[in-house]
């Protein structure tokens, strides 16, 4: 099973609003991060967390918040976002201690901010 | 700063050619390249991972060579199908706070025509 699973597949919301993105992998991966694409653009990372731990934050503004409970299992809460927070979110997992590990991308979460 | 470009940004060409995709990345300190390919609104699928110490890999019709001193990456597609249409992203891979960060170039947008 190679698959990183991502809900919801689409979101929309207000820039009042509080809502959650999440993403599941069961290739025991202790490695996950949150990918941000605009259109026509390549993915930035936002966060890598290494065995539960945050260990790169690409100074993401505070209203997204990462979490990452258990080895399987990522989340990034969002709040009082903007409209140009509109965008694909991707999440993606690889084997943690091998910097030479191949990256495995979920299909994303496309949010729409109003 | 690792920078990655892809040149050209889209290629259009008949159905049964052969395609070389190119890579150049300004830093050469990486621990490997990963070539994706990406469908309009959907997620990144790894198609290549090759590490910093190899000089290629191949899966199917495609092989991918890595030239570390020279900064270079290319993706060659043997007798290319309309499935082939999609988005190339090339990524190269780095260490940052003891993770993985992959820096990806803008992609080609490659059009296969039956």
């Amino acid at each position: 099973d190679t698959e990183v699973t991502q809900t919801p597949k689409h979101l929309v919301m207000g820039m009042t609003n509080k809502k959650s993105l999440k993403c599941e992998q069961h290739m025991g991966h202790r490695a996950m991060y949150w990918y941000k694409q605009k259109a026509k653009k390549p993915p930035e990372l936002m966060f890598v967390y290494s065995y539960e731990k945050l260990s790169i934050n690409e100074s993401v503004p505070s209203r997204f918040s990462p979490e990452c409970p258990n080895s399987s299992l990522l989340n990034l809460h969002l709040h009082a976002l903007q409209p140009e927070d509109s965008a694909l979110y991707l999440c993606a997992s690889s084997l943690a201690g091998e910097i030479t590990g191949e990256l495995f991308f979920g299909e994303g979460s496309r949010l729409t901010v109003l | 700063k690792q920078e990655v470009t892809q040149i050209p940004a889209a290629l259009s060409v008949p159905e049964g050619e052969n395609l070389v995709l190119n890579c150049s990345f300004t830093d050469s300190a990486i621990y490997n390249l990963q070539w994706f390919r990406q469908d309009p609104g959907k997620g990144l699928t790894s198609l290549l991972l090759i590490q910093s110490s190899q000089r290629e890999q191949t899966s199917g019709r495609l092989n991918a060579s890595l030239d570390k001193s020279s900064g270079r990456s290319t993706l060659y597609i043997a007798a290319s199908q309309p499935g082939d249409s999609a988005t190339y992203l090339c990524a190269v891979g780095g260490l940052q706070g003891g993770s993985e960060k992959l820096v990806f170039g803008k992609g080609m947008k490659l059009t296969v025509n039956p």
